[in-house]
């Protein structure tokens, strides 16, 4: 069984559309997060939710849009996508009282054209 | 602000060598500390971490590293290199509390060559 799962695992799109990308972990955890890693490789963190409450939001546009409906899922929407969205995105979960590393899903590759 | 820095963004090593990939965290206080690796076209999968326990630790596939609270570092090596260590690895560093980040370096591509 996949611990974090992302779906789907490529997006191919084409400018001004939205799309969404689902995330579920099975790990019990209480907390998740999305990362974005660009073409250089580098990894930010856009939001970060604990027991569905938004904790972590930094200088995203406001055409992203997290959503969790349960503890055990995070999903991703994306309004009037632009060429500079393409990227790998990453859902993660984790236990906050822990002190863990996060456990990663295996990404969503989109590609805006 | 938490940070970490990763020394050299490509390492090339030999096969059967030594693999020494450097960390630095910046922090009066020390934090956890992990150290993941990226194969190509895959997600991020955890090698080892630090949590204020033992300083040296040991993680998968024969990697440790040692936390110097000194020289606020956290290296990660490998005695010898095979080829499918041939990866990008990420240093990471994270604080306790709510609303605390895993933050990572710009992470190292490491590069195995017979």
């Amino acid at each position: 069984d996949t611990a974090v799962s992302q779906t789907p695992k490529y997006l191919v799109t084409q400018m001004g559309n939205d799309k969404s990308i689902k995330c579920e972990q099975n790990l019990g955890h209480d907390t998740m997060y999305w990362y974005k890693q660009d073409s250089k490789k580098f990894l930010k963190i856009m939001f970060s939710y604990n027991n569905k409450e938004l904790i972590i939001n930094e200088t995203v546009p406001n055409r992203f849009s997290p959503k969790s409906p349960d503890k055990a899922h995070l999903n991703l929407h994306i309004n009037s996508l632009e060429l500079g969205d393409s990227a790998v995105y990453f859902c993660a979960s984790s236990q906050e009282d822990r002190g863990h590393g996060y456990t990663f899903g295996s990404g969503t590759r989109l590609t805006v054209v | 602000a938490q940070s970490v820095t990763q020394l050299g963004s490509h390492v090339s090593v030999s096969e059967g060598a030594l693999v020494l990939l450097r960390c630095n965290y910046s922090s009066s206080v020390p934090p956890y500390l992990f150290w993941y690796v990226q194969y190509p076209n895959q997600g991020l999968q955890l090698l080892l971490k630090y949590t204020s326990a033992a300083t040296l630790v040991k993680g998968i596939n024969g990697f440790e590293a040692e936390f110097k609270k000194s020289e606020t570092s956290f290296h990660l090596t490998k005695p010898s290199a095979h080829m499918s260590d041939a990866a990008e690895y990420f240093c990471a560093v994270r604080y306790t509390g709510t609303a605390s980040k895993l933050t990572f370096g710009t992470g190292t591509r490491l590069q195995v060559t017979l």
